[in-house]
């Protein structure tokens, strides 16, 4: 089967700097996703990275390493409107990569 | 309006009954997918359809049926309503087996 593993929380002030990480297992790897959630809000999609290296999408910027089965999401210049949970994926391979099954997320508080 | 929209938005039923939660997309998206999202356990799978007529199990199918007899919906129902399908539930479509999803609102489901 798969698992991904992200840490549940995390804290930080405006302005600065997190690291969301995601350690992920799964033999057939199609790519590692990241998802937004506010609080009552539905998810939206982040970003994608399906070959190693840094995706840079504004403030946001996601890396992956396959090698290592591992990615990170990274937000700067945080503000109060990031507070949100977050959540990695990978495609399902029990389902051909069709569906994506996602990590726990990770609860970003950020306070002033 | 173009989108994905679930109904009803909220919804409490007794324990027994048959209960559907409704999905329209209006791009024509030939993926779609149903999540249950429950505090500590993230986003789970429960099926999915890669196109009119065909449709699969997820993670957690069992007490679910789906149908997706048009392109534009996919339909959940619950046969027969337990206290531990208490949850959200959200509809994902994407246009390509590889793209980033896009979610419904959710529908949050009660069951006494």
């Amino acid at each position: 089967g798969q698992s991904l593993e992200q840490p549940s929380e995390v804290t930080a002030v405006e302005g600065a700097i997190v690291q969301i990480n995601c350690t992920y297992q799964t033999s057939g790897f199609y790519g590692l996703s990241w998802y937004q959630q506010h609080d009552g809000g539905a998810p939206t999609f982040l970003s994608y990275n399906a070959l190693d290296g840094l995706e840079e999408t504004g403030r946001f910027s996601s890396f992956l390493s396959r090698s290592d089965s591992y990615g990170y999401l990274l937000l700067q210049e945080l503000q109060m409107k990031d507070s949100a949970s977050y959540f990695c994926a990978v495609r399902d391979e029990d389902q051909a990569g069709t569906a994506l099954i996602f990590g726990k997320g990770t609860t970003l508080s950020v306070s002033s | 309006d173009a989108g994905i929209t679930q109904s009803p938005r909220y919804k409490i039923t007794e324990t027994g009954r048959q209960v559907t939660l409704m999905c329209h997309q209006t791009w024509s998206h030939s993926y779609m997918f149903w999540y249950r999202q429950d505090l500590g356990h993230g986003l789970r799978l429960i099926y999915y359809s890669a196109a009119a007529d065909i449709t699969d199990k997820g993670e957690v199918p069992d007490g679910y049926v789906v149908s997706r007899s048009k392109t534009e919906n996919f339909p959940l129902t619950l046969e027969s309503a337990t206290r531990s399908q208490t949850s959200v539930y959200f509809c994902a479509s994407s246009e390509a087996r590889g793209d980033g999803y896009t979610f419904g609102s959710g529908t949050r489901l009660t069951v006494v």
